[in-house]
C-alpha cells in the first residue's frame, strides 16, 4: 500500500540543526511531489513548501526561506526536510504529504506521514 | 495569498447529528478544495477531494459541496469517531492554505 514513513521524534537545543526523513512505498517516488506542512502545538496546519521529485525543484513558502531546505535522495525514495539555526519557535510537528494529481488537474496531499516532533529547548 | 476561513471555529454535537462546516475562499477557486479530518495526536486524513468527490474508504455520511468561494462538509449522522478537527485546504495555488480548522467536539 501507499505510505509514507517519517523519522522519529528529535529534541534538540537552540542554534543546532535537523534534518527529518519521510520514506515513500508502495508508488513510484518520482510521479508525485512531496509537500512538506507543519503544525505548531495546538495550532493549525500551515504549508511549508513542496519538492519536484522527478527534478529536484523545491518551492518554499513565505516564512520558509532560508533555514529550511528541501532535498531528496530518489536512490531509497525518501525525501528530507533539513532546518538549520533551530529556534523555539521551531518547536511543532512537521508533515510530509504526497502531492496527488488527477488526469483533470485537480489535486490533494494524499497520504500524509505520521509526522515527526521536532522540540527545540536548551 | 488566498485566504480559507472556516466556520464555526468550534462545535459541540452529539451521536446521530447532522453537522454542516463552511469554508469561504478569498477569491474563487472553482473545485480545488479538499477536506481533511485529524484526531489527536494524528496525521491529517483525506476525506474529501475536488470539492465534492469522496475519498476511497471514507463513510459515505460524509459529503462535500460547493464551488468558486463557498464550500461546506457536512456529516449527516455524526458517530463517536468523527469527533475531530477539519481542515479544509485550497490547492488553486501556491501557497497551498488551509482553514483555521473546526474541532468537532461531543455535546
Amino acid at each position: 500500500q501507499v505510505q509514507l514513513v517519517q523519522s522519529g521524534s528529535e529534541l534538540k537545543k537552540p542554534g543546532a540543526s535537523v534534518k527529518v526523513s519521510c520514506k515513500a512505498s508502495g508508488y513510484t517516488f518520482t510521479s508525485y511531489a512531496m509537500n512538506w506542512v507543519r503544525q505548531a502545538p495546538g495550532q493549525g496546519l500551515e504549508w511549508m513548501g513542496w519538492i519536484n521529485t522527478n527534478t529536484g525543484n523545491p518551492t518554499y513558502a513565505q516564512g520558509f526561506t532560508g533555514r529550511f531546505v528541501f532535498s531528496l535522495d530518489t536512490s531509497v525514495s525518501t525525501a528530507y526536510l533539513q532546518i538549520s539555526s533551530l529556534k523555539a519557535e521551531d518547536t511543532a510537528v512537521y508533515y510530509c504529504a504526497r502531492d496527488f494529481y488527477s488526469s483533470s488537474g485537480l489535486n490533494w496531499f494524499d497520504p500524509w506521514g505520521q509526522g515527526t516532533l521536532v522540540t527545540v529547548s536548551s | 495569498d488566498i485566504q480559507m476561513t472556516q466556520s464555526p471555529s468550534s462545535l459541540s454535537a452529539s451521536v446521530g447529528d447532522r453537522v454542516t462546516i463552511t469554508c469561504r475562499a478569498s477569491q474563487s477557486i472553482s473545485s480545488y478544495l479538499n477536506w481533511y479530518q485529524q484526531k489527536p495526536g494524528k496525521a491529517p486524513k483525506l476525506l474529501i477531494y475536488a470539492a465534492s468527490s469522496l475519498q476511497s474508504g471514507v463513510p459515505s455520511r460524509f459529503s462535500g459541496s460547493g464551488s468558486g468561494t463557498d464550500f461546506t462538509l457536512t456529516i449527516s449522522s455524526l458517530q463517536p469517531e468523527d469527533f475531530a478537527t477539519y481542515y479544509c485546504q485550497q490547492s488553486y495555488s501556491t501557497p497551498r492554505t488551509f482553514g483555521q480548522g473546526t474541532r468537532l467536539e461531543i455535546k
